[in-house]
């Protein structure tokens, strides 16, 4: 099982409605998650992060975690087709010095005009 | 700002050849990192610095070694290439006290 799983898509969804993505992780002793954003040929930049269990709005975005299901989403509201891109989901876990980061391989989001 | 620069955005090199990627970034960060990014493999971690000349191994270290000797720079040696690292390779920074990661542009390496 990978440590960090998530759906490759591609999702495709319409200009103007909500994008889900989901993310699990397998280590019930990661205390902070990540969501970062990657455009074609560009690297990550983060854009959401949640340490507490329940909701975390920032604009358009709200990431989302429940720690007892081990499972963190990303909510996109009013999609635009510059949301376009793949979303990594990234979850801290603790190792020996202190902690390290691991990412899932990514959902691809297709937003349509 | 924030700045992580890498030194090639494209490099294609020979099965064999010694290749050197470089990494600077200008935020004074303790932490720089050397990830690779593959379809379907998302990023795995190659090796991390916390320190000038300190270094750990990541995930993936086999093939690869590093070196830190100023705070600002972190280099990815491939002692031989070969085509199984032909890959997106990404540097990344982050503060001592902060979650948060600086991304590079990226070097795509083409071994051939």
């Amino acid at each position: 099982q990978k440590e960090v799983e998530q759906n490759s898509g591609p999702l495709s969804v319409p200009e103007g409605a909500i994008a889900s993505l989901n993310c699990t992780y397998s280590d019930r002793g990661s205390q902070s998650f990540f969501w970062y954003r990657q455009y074609s040929g560009k690297s990550p930049e983060l854009i959401m992060f949640i340490y507490s269990n329940g909701d975390k709005e920032d604009g358009r975005f709200t990431a989302q975690l429940n720690k007892a299901s081990q499972y963190v989403s990303l909510l996109i509201r009013d999609s635009q087709p510059s949301d376009s891109a793949t979303y990594l989901c990234a979850v801290n876990v603790v190792n020996t010095g202190g902690f390290k980061t691991i990412f899932g391989a990514g959902t691809r989001l297709f937003v349509k005009a | 700002d924030v700045k992580v620069t890498q030194s090639s955005r494209y490099l294609v090199k020979r099965t064999g050849e010694k290749v050197f990627l470089e990494c600077v970034q200008d935020m004074d960060h303790e932490n720089m990192f050397w990830y690779r990014q593959d379809p379907g493999l998302g990023l795995r971690l190659i090796y991390f610095s916390y320190d000038v000349k300190m270094k750990e191994k990541g995930d993936i270290p086999e093939g690869y070694s590093v070196s830190r000797e100023k705070k600002e720079r972190f280099s990815l040696i491939l002692e031989s290439a070969s085509t199984n690292q032909t890959s997106m390779y990404l540097c990344a920074s982050r503060p001592r006290f902060s979650y948060e990661q600086y991304f590079g542009p990226g070097t795509r390496l083409t071994v051939t």
